[in-house]
């Protein structure tokens, strides 16, 4: 069965101090990753993805995101947080005979402190 | 792009009641369509999808319907809401290698 995994409920960082957002997964088959982030009482807004091709993927608003199949992991990083960055942030997969159905990670909370 | 309108915003319904939501979704044709619950601010359970007009499928045995009346139309439905129905509905569209989502809609059930 796909899951997600988001070990971390919660990550504090300084504003312009480098943040992580840690996400693992498990699927049958080449895996979809997928990262939302949810601003309160808002939809989900994508920002970024990995299909194939290069393992670090760029995204909106400077995030990154490095697939490492080794480890199963596909952790969102951003060099220099800002105060706005706080949010909800969602990892997801899907695979390709899943129907584009996304599993999600059970969210990770993000706080910039100024 | 794609634009995907969810209505009402907020919704606050007794027990028992019935339930209609709404998604519809501009810029693209055939989507495959999805509603989403998210319970406690968390975390996000597949509810239904669709591949087409018509076509249902239920990730979860509940209290809820789907349906799609037409291509960019998906409607989520209740004959009789619980207390358990409440969350934050999020309808989405698009395929395998991507998907958005519309604004939800909060639903309340007293």
């Amino acid at each position: 069965a796909q899951s997600v995994a988001q070990p971390e409920d919660q990550v504090n960082v300084a504003e312009g101090n480098p943040l992580t957002v840690k996400c693992t997964y498990s699927v049958s088959g080449n895996p979809y990753l997928f990262w939302y982030v949810q601003y309160p009482n808002r939809g989900l807004q994508f920002l970024l993805k990995y299909i194939t091709g290069d393992n670090l993927v760029k995204g909106s608003y400077g995030f990154e995101a490095e697939f490492n199949k080794s480890q199963t992991s596909f952790h969102l990083k951003k060099p220099s947080a800002l105060v706005s960055d706080s949010a909800l942030y969602f990892c997801a997969v899907s695979a390709y005979n899943q129907g584009g159905k996304l599993i999600f990670g059970q969210g990770t909370e993000l706080s910039v402190k100024p | 792009s794609q634009t995907i309108h969810q209505w009402p915003a907020t919704l606050v319904q007794p027990v028992g009641s019935p339930l209609s939501l709404e998604c519809t979704v501009e810029g693209t044709s055939n989507p495959n369509l999805y509603w989403y619950r998210q319970a406690a601010g968390r975390g996000l359970q597949l509810l239904f999808y669709s591949v087409g007009i018509g076509q249902i499928s239920s990730e979860v045995p509940q209290n809820l319907s789907a349906s799609r009346p037409q291509d960019r139309q998906f409607i989520l439905s209740s004959k009789k809401l619980l207390l358990s129905d409440s969350g934050f509905y999020l309808c989405g569209a698009g395929g395998v290698y991507e998907q958005y989502f519309g604004p939800g809609t909060r639903l309340t059930v007293t």
